[in-house]
């Protein structure tokens, strides 16, 4: 079936530095949406994206999903400790279900 | 509006017992999901209704777990006779339509621990 595998699986930064996680499907994806998960809570719907190529900013979040529809990236400019948490995405399968990749827990030094 | 919401927060029980656990979706909605998310780990699909259709029930891990989904609003997911391994945190989860294109909106979630 399909997969959605995020790299890395763990990323920790000093704050002010950059952060990049990466999500790659074994399929082309219609589209593929972004949620964080804080410590102790639940995730937290982004963004979606859903053109061939498109980029898309929430403040320092920078969203890209590639040519082929078939990976994204999340980074985040200059981290702060709010930061903090696990970032997820997910595409939808042959029969619309979202599967969700493992996430990238990221943690930041103050 | 009020969101996802989910019961009992926290359940502890001891190994054997049934255990019942509740989530409200937002109104509306006619998708609804449930995960398990161990301590740490990723999201488990365990089952999805979607209004009238049957439910996908392809990620529930054993017949000790089974849900429904009444009147297509509320659902409850139970887990009989709980095993150890069965300790994580129940998430339920809503969304518009079954479109893969609708956002997932998340409740609390139920953090079981099985003694």
């Amino acid at each position: 079936g399909q997969q959605v595998m995020q790299i890395p699986q763990y990323q920790h930064v000093q704050e002010g530095e950059d952060f990049t996680t990466y999500c790659n499907s074994s399929t082309t994806l219609s589209n593929i949406q972004w949620y964080k998960q804080r410590p102790g809570g639940h995730p937290v719907f982004l963004i979606q994206l859903v053109k061939s190529g498109e980029v898309k900013k929430q403040k320092r979040l920078t969203f890209q999903f590639g040519e082929a529809k078939k990976n994204s990236s999340l980074h985040i400019t200059a981290t702060q400790t709010t930061d903090v948490g696990t970032y997820f995405c997910a595409g939808p399968n042959f029969s619309e279900k979202l599967v969700f990749g493992k996430g990238t827990k990221l943690t930041v030094n103050p | 509006g009020a969101g996802v919401s989910q019961s009992p927060s926290n359940k502890v029980t001891e190994k054997g017992k049934d255990v019942e656990l509740r989530c409200d979706p937002i109104s509306g909605h006619t998708a609804l999901y449930w995960y398990r998310q161990s301590l740490g780990q990723g999201l488990e699909f365990l089952i999805y209704f979607q209004g009238n259709s049957a439910p996908d029930k392809s990620g529930l891990p054993s017949d000790r777990f089974s849900a429904e989904r009444t009147g297509g609003s509320v659902s409850t997911l139970t887990i009989q006779r709980t095993q150890q391994e069965d300790s994580a945190v129940y998430l339920c989860a809503s969304s518009l339509s079954r479109l893969s294109t609708d956002t997932q909106y998340f409740g609390p979630g139920t953090r079981l621990t099985v003694l």
